[in-house]
């Protein structure tokens, strides 16, 4: 069965540090690659995707996620985090052709003032 | 609607009671999901729709939880006689199912069996 890893629970940092998360997801077949954030009481918001194509994807907000099939991963990155990017952030596969997301288990951001 | 809507917001529900949570989808969106999140964990697929056929039910937990979609628009998640394990947010999900994968998340029904 397909499932996705997130490697942190909890990232603490400052603002205007540098941000990644990794994700690492176990399918062999063609994926789709997406990272969802979720801010605090709202709904899950789709950052950016990957479908095909040049394997390094830029997103809302100033995020970009970089697609390494040989390693399975499909790391978020942020040059420069502020304050308001502290969210809970989702890493997520789509088997090609098929319908439901699978989830990671979700990394916690808190950026500090 | 602009968004999904998913109603109530917050839900709390004795031990063995019955619960039914809405979801409505975006206008015109063909595909419907239902996810569960736990606590500290990610959204698990529950069931999917495509219009108002059921295609995937693989995720439910148990056949305490029914999901239907009688019109291909508005979808309803019941669960019979709850249990504290029941105790979760609902998410639900649209997408135009044209191939773009551009999944809308609803805020989600937070329930709580005491």
């Amino acid at each position: 069965a397909q499932s996705v890893s997130q490697h942190n629970h909890h990232v603490i940092l400052s603002e205007a540090a540098s941000l990644e998360l990794g994700c690492n997801y176990s399918y062999g077949g063609t994926v789709n690659l997406f990272w969802y954030v979720q801010y605090p009481g709202q709904h899950l918001q789709l950052l950016l995707k990957y479908f095909s194509g040049d394997p390094l994807v830029k997103g809302i907000k100033g995020f970009e996620a970089e697609f390494i099939k040989s390693k399975f991963s499909f790391n978020l990155r942020k040059p420069s985090v502020q304050w308001s990017d502290t969210a809970e952030y989702f890493c997520a596969a789509l088997q090609a052709a098929g319908n439901k997301l699978t989830f990671g288990g979700g990394t916690r951001v808190l950026v500090k003032p | 609607g602009a968004g999904v809507s998913q109603s109530p917001r917050y839900k709390v529900a004795k031990r063995g009671q019955d619960v039914a949570l809405r979801c409505d989808p975006i206008s015109g969106h063909v595909s419907l999901f239902w996810y569960q999140q736990a606590l500290g964990q990610g959204p698990e697929f529950l069931t999917y729709f495509q219009n108002e056929a059921q295609l995937d039910k693989s995720g439910l937990p148990s056949d305490r939880f029914f999901a239907e979609r009688p019109e291909g628009s508005v979808s309803t998640l019941k669960i019979q006689r709850t249990q504290q394990e029941d105790s979760a947010v609902y998410l639900c999900a649209s997408s135009s199912g044209q191939g773009d994968y551009g999944y809308t998340f609803g805020s989600g029904t937070r329930l709580t069996v005491v």
